[in-house]
């Protein structure tokens, strides 16, 4: 099984909701990202969870916040957001989170804040 | 900082041409180099890494080159078909997790 999941695959939110984001992986990877994708533009990544702690965030506003329960497992808590946090959000994984290492994508949640 | 470029943005071709995108990196000290195809609105699909130590990898129709010392990767697609549009990312791993993303091609195959 080589697949990443995401759920949903679409979500439409209010500024005041909060909502969140689901993905998963069973391939055994020990690292997990979140990338988020404007239109026509390439995915920037937001956080690294490397064996279920933190390892990287690029500076991302305090409304999204990851947590990534078990290995398999990666949320984005959404709280708060504005209409310009609407765009692709992209989850990863890879075997070590070191370099070099393969990453494999899911298919996205498209996210729209009105 | 790592930059990643890719020429050309867009390119339309008709069905059954050979046809090569290209990427250019800034520093060559990397890892891997991979390719990634994006249909409209959907998630990444990787195609092709080339490790650092390698020149080649090669799937199907596709043909992907490295040439570390000179900062620059070709995507080849042989005999393209209408099925291979969409947008091809190419990607690069230095020091760290992190993928370092060009613009992307936009590839349209006429019937």
């Amino acid at each position: 099984d080589t697949e990443v999941t995401q759920t949903p695959k679409h979500l439409v939110m209010g500024m005041t909701n909060k909502k969140s984001l689901k993905c998963e992986q069973h391939m055994g990877h020990r690292a997990m990202y979140w990338y988020k994708q404007k239109a026509k533009k390439p995915p920037e990544l937001m956080f690294v969870y490397s064996y279920e702690k933190l390892s990287i965030n690029e500076s991302v506003p305090s409304r999204f916040s990851p947590e990534c329960p078990n290995s398999s497992l990666l949320n984005l808590h959404l709280h708060a957001l504005q209409p310009e946090d609407s765009a692709l959000y992209l989850c990863a994984s890879s075997q070590e989170g070191r370099a070099p290492d393969t990453q494999y994508f899911g298919p996205g949640t498209r996210l729209t804040v009105l | 900082k790592q930059e990643v470029t890719q020429i050309p943005a867009a390119l339309s071709v008709p069905e059954g041409e050979n046809l090569v995108l290209n990427c250019s990196f800034t520093d060559s000290a990397i890892y891997n180099l991979q390719w990634f195809r994006q249909d409209p609105g959907k998630g990444l699909t990787s195609l092709l890494l080339i490790q650092s130590s390698q020149r080649e990898q090669t799937s199907g129709r596709l043909n992907a080159s490295l040439d570390k010392s000179s900062g620059r990767s070709t995507l080849y697609i042989a005999a393209s078909q209408p099925g291979d549009s969409a947008t091809y990312l190419c990607a690069v791993q230095g020091g760290s997790e992190k993928l370092v993303f060009g613009k992307g091609t936009k590839l349209t195959v006429n019937p």
